[in-house]
């Protein structure tokens, strides 16, 4: 199995400001990882991936940092506006078909 | 490309009525999953088919089943509902056909037990 979790339930950064989300899965065996942005009355909505045969990935003003080493996995959000506040999940897999979610972190923007 | 489109998106039920959820998926997509979100628990993973086959099944009761069918389209049916049935029923469907790919979700059927 696996267990995932994340490390602030809440977190409430000012507009402008980087925002780091912070995710633990327990099995060195999972190989991908995925994070995930819920908004009210929606789904989860993908944001970035990575596998275990990198450690570090960036896309528009998300970067994802993964240390096996310690079975740690993060969420970078730079210049965090608005409408990023939501909910983040870290969902983590060593099935490709499979998912373990985090418990979420609930992200606030403060104008 | 649509994507994942569930219904209905909300249901009330009363204890012991049964409950069909419907999902259809990204264009393509094969696989589709389904996981259950409680404020308690967060997503919990139900189960997985592909090409018509249930792959994997997470540890819910035998009250919670699915199929799938030959477009892809899936179903998850509860039966004899439970006050803690009351959850958001997600489904995603992934590209997967061996390597790894993302789940993409649908906005889920809030299922409300009376």
């Amino acid at each position: 199995g696996e267990s995932v979790g994340l490390h602030l339930p809440t977190l409430s950064v000012q507009e402008g400001d980087n925002s780091i989300i912070n995710c633990a899965y327990s099995n060195s065996a999972s190989d991908y990882f995925i994070w995930y942005k819920q908004e009210s009355g929606k789904g989860p909505q993908f944001i970035i991936d990575i596998r275990s045969n990198m450690d570090k990935r960036q896309g528009q003003r998300v970067t994802v940092l993964l240390n096996k080493t310690v079975k740690h996995l993060s969420l970078q959000i730079a210049a965090t506006q608005p409408g990023d506040s939501a909910v983040y999940f870290c969902a983590v897999t060593n099935t490709g078909n499979q998912f373990y979610f985090g418990t979420g972190t609930s992200l606030t923007v403060i104008p | 490309k649509a994507g994942v489109t569930q219904t209905p998106r909300y249901l009330i039920k009363t204890r012991g009525q049964q409950v069909t959820l419907s999902c259809s998926p990204i264009s393509g997509h094969r696989s589709v999953s389904w996981y259950q979100q409680t404020p308690g628990q967060g997503l919990q993973f139900l189960f997985e088919y592909f090409s018509e086959t249930q792959r994997n099944k997470g540890n819910f009761p035998g009250r919670f089943s699915g199929r799938q069918f030959s477009n892809s389209r899936s179903e998850m049916n509860v039966s004899t509902l439970e006050l803690g049935d009351s959850a958001l029923y997600l489904c995603a469907s992934s590209s997967w056909q061996g390597g790894n790919s993302p789940l993409h979700f649908g906005n889920g059927t809030r299922l409300t037990v009376t």
